[in-house]
């Protein structure tokens, strides 16, 4: 089982619609969460961090955190096209580095 | 001037040579990591360290080597490289500190083709 699994997707929503991208981690112990946005062939760019349950909200993306399911999500509200990337999620425990996950693809059609 | 820079930005080389690709940092950070990444596989955990003195493996060291020069300076060697090394590297950091400094910085990448 991998320690952080997202759908690779692609995820595929209409322009100004919500895109809804999910993450499970498997240790219990992680106490950090990051949403990373990767363009293709360029390096990963931090949208997102959430540390306690419930959501954190920064403009158009809403992080959620529920540490018992072991899941975290990213909604994006009113999609735009340049916001077609590959979304990473990354999990840190105690003094481990990050661990990421493979990333979920997501397309925004005009 | 960009925070985390990485050199070469692209890099072709033939199996057996050895390689080493640079990564430094304006940041003032401690922490410095190497990630490599594969279509597919996300980013993986090369090497990380917490700061000149203290170097770590990560998931997938085997035929890697690193060298922390300096606070600002995080070196990753192949010593013979081999095809299935191939890949787009990163280079990242970290402040040390509470969790509001967790965020870590990439670097640009380096592309490595190992013919």
């Amino acid at each position: 089982q991998k320690e952080v699994e997202q759908n690779s997707g692609p995820l595929s929503v209409p322009e100004g619609a919500i895109a809804s991208l999910n993450c499970t981690y498997s240790d219990r112990g992680s106490q950090s969460f990051f949403w990373y946005r990767q363009y293709s062939g360029k390096s990963p760019e931090l949208i997102m961090s959430i540390y306690s349950n419930g959501d954190k909200e920064d403009g158009r993306f809403t992080a959620q955190l529920n540490k018992a399911s072991q899941y975290v999500s990213l909604l994006i509200r009113d999609s735009q096209p340049s916001d077609s990337a590959t979304y990473l999620c990354a999990v840190k425990a105690g003094r481990r580095a990050l661990t990421f996950g493979s990333g979920t693809r997501l397309q925004v059609q005009p | 001037d960009a925070d985390v820079t990485q050199t070469p930005r692209n890099r072709i080389t033939k199996t057996g040579k050895r390689i080493m690709l640079e990564c430094s940092q304006t940041k003032g950070h401690d922490r410095m990591y190497w990630y490599r990444q594969d279509p597919g596989l996300g980013l993986r955990l090369i090497y990380y360290s917490f700061d000149v003195k203290d170097i770590n493996k990560g998931e997938i060291s085997d035929g890697y080597s690193v060298s922390r020069q300096a606070q600002a300076k995080f070196s990753l060697s192949l010593e013979s490289a081999i095809p299935n090394q191939t890949a787009l590297y990163f280079c990242a950091t970290r402040g040390a500190g509470t969790s509001s400094t967790d965020t870590q910085y990439f670097g640009p990448g380096t592309r490595l083709t190992v013919l």
